[in-house]
C-alpha cells in the first residue's frame, strides 16, 4: 500500500480550464510537498504545506490535515504547466511520493 | 547562481561495472538525498545524509553505496550488486531534513 495516493494519474484539459489534482497520505506528516517534474525530468518544488492554503501565481494548494487530503488547482491552465505533478509528504526524516499525476494541457 | 547539479546527464553501465554518479550543490544545504524513480513508481529513498560524514540508508540502499566527505558533494555509486540499476536518479539538498528539497536535474543510468 502506498503512503501517498494521488488522482487522477493521468489528465488532459482545453487551453484555459480550471485543474485540480488530489492527493491523500496515510501517515502523520510535518508537511506536504508539490512538486512538478517536466519532461526533461528536473523537478521544481512548487509548495510547502502544512496547514491551510497558499497561492503562487495561477498556482493553489490547499491541505486538510485532518482529512489528510491535500489539492493543487491550476487556474486558467496553459500549455506550458503540461507536466507530472508529484505529492509528497514529510515524516521525520523520511519522504513518501506520489506516483504522480500527468497533466497535458491541449491549446 | 546557487543550484544543485548532477553529472553525467547519461551515463551507460556494463554489467559487473561500478559507476558513481556526482552530485553537487552550493547552496550551503546540510541535508543531501539521493532518489531513484521508474516508470509509473513514486521516487524512492536510497541514501541520505544530514550533516558531513554522516549518512543513512533509505528504502532501497542495497547495491549502493554514497559518501559524505564535504558539505558541498555527496556522491552514489551504483555497484555491481545492484541486479536493476537502469533508472532515472535524483539528487536533492534541503536546509535541514523536513525542509523544502531542492533537485537536481538527474543522471539517467543504462545498462548494457
Amino acid at each position: 500500500k502506498n503512503e501517498v495516493e494521488q488522482s487522477p494519474q493521468n489528465l488532459t484539459a482545453q487551453e484555459g480550464e480550471f485543474i485540480t489534482i488530489n492527493c491523500s497520505y496515510s501517515v502523520g506528516i510535518s508537511a506536504l510537498h508539490w512538486l512538478q517534474q517536466h519532461p526533461g525530468g528536473g523537478i521544481v518544488s512548487l509548495f510547502m504545506l502544512s496547514s491551510g492554503k497558499k497561492k503562487h501565481g495561477r498556482l493553489i494548494a490547499t491541505i486538510n490535515i485532518q482529512e489528510k487530503h491535500s489539492s493543487l488547482h491550476i487556474t486558467a491552465s496553459h500549455p506550458r504547466d503540461s507536466a507530472v505533478y508529484i505529492c509528497a509528504v514529510g515524516k521525520g526524516n523520511q519522504f513518501y511520493f506520489g506516483t504522480g499525476t500527468s497533466l497535458t494541457v491541449i491549446p | 547562481d546557487g543550484g544543485i547539479t548532477q553529472s553525467p546527464k547519461y551515463l551507460f553501465r556494463k554489467e559487473g561495472q561500478n559507476v558513481t554518479l556526482s552530485c553537487e550543490q552550493n547552496l550551503n544545504h546540510d541535508a543531501m538525498y539521493w532518489y531513484r524513480q521508474d516508470p509509473g513508481q513514486g521516487l524512492r529513498l536510497i541514501y541520505y545524509s544530514q550533516i558531513v560524514n554522516d549518512f543513512q540508508k533509505g528504502d532501497i540502499a542495497e547495491g549502493y553505496s554514497v559518501s559524505r566527505e564535504k558539505k558541498e558533494s555527496f556522491p552514489l555509486t551504483v555497484t555491481s550488486a545492484q541486479k536493476n540499476p537502469t533508472a532515472f536518479y535524483l539528487c536533492a539538498s534541503s536546509i535541514q531534513t523536513e525542509e523544502t528539497q531542492y533537485f537536481g536535474p538527474g543522471t539517467r543510468l543504462l545498462v548494457l
